[in-house]
């Protein structure tokens, strides 16, 4: 049970480059979301979805997408990188009903826009 | 607009004595609350959790208060250990599934 696993760890974009950032889980959990993490600050959601199919906007989704056709997967993409975009990015999924807001995490993609 | 504020950047506590860490939010909808735990180049993982309904949560050395009248959370870590050094997030929800997150306060734990 790998639990949630993000690929790649690391990664330099220059500016107008596009990358897709990708998120597996193995729990069978219906919720999954992409984070941002700018130094100092605290985690904002970008994306989010409650299943195959279906996606929503966060609190910064500019400059993003996501695609959820498996419940495994959820990538998400970077279109014409920013200096503004360089962060740390975490997925995370949970369960529904009462253990939804008990997110696991993957261990984050460092991204770094030049 | 932060909702969920960590206003201690850092806290150092000597191993054996307890740690407190706390947070105040702002929006009064929130009606559960959790403490995440961050190591280094890893992501964060769940400690603890308070639903609204309640004031106070305990799992083993970890213990979270609320007090919703001064919309106030604060977690407390006793005894301290070495292996609780690490980045501590505060987070809240609206009864659904999104989270909104302090800015984190990280613990030192001195021999």
């Amino acid at each position: 049970n790998a639990g949630v696993t993000q690929t790649p760890k690391f990664r330099i974009l220059k500016i107008g480059q596009s990358m897709t950032l990708q998120c597996a889980q193995d729990m069978n959990h219906n919720y999954m979301y992409w984070y941002r993490q700018d130094p100092g600050m605290g985690l904002k959601l970008i994306y989010y979805s409650v299943g195959a199919g279906i996606t929503d906007k966060g609190e910064v989704p500019n400059g993003y997408n996501v695609s959820r056709s498996t419940t495994e997967d959820f990538p998400l993409r970077l279109e014409l990188a920013a200096p503004s975009q360089t962060s740390v990015y975490f997925c995370a999924s949970s369960g529904g009903g009462r253990l939804s807001n008990e997110q696991y995490f993957g261990p984050g993609t460092r991204l770094t826009v030049t | 607009d932060q909702q969920v504020k960590q206003n201690s950047p850092s806290l150092s506590v000597q191993e054996g004595r307890i740690s407190i860490l706390n947070c105040d939010y702002t929006n009064s909808m929130f009606d559960y609350f959790l403490w995440y735990k961050k190591y280094p180049a890893e992501g964060p993982t769940f400690l603890i959790s308070i639903s609204s309904i309640k004031d106070k949560n305990e799992d083993g050395r970890f213990t979270v208060f609320l007090n919703k009248s001064a919309k106030h959370l604060s977690l407390h870590i006793v005894p301290s250990q070495p292996g609780d050094s690490a980045v501590y997030f505060c987070a809240a929800s609206v009864s659904d599934y999104k989270l909104s997150f302090g800015a984190g306060t990280t613990v030192t734990v001195r021999a």
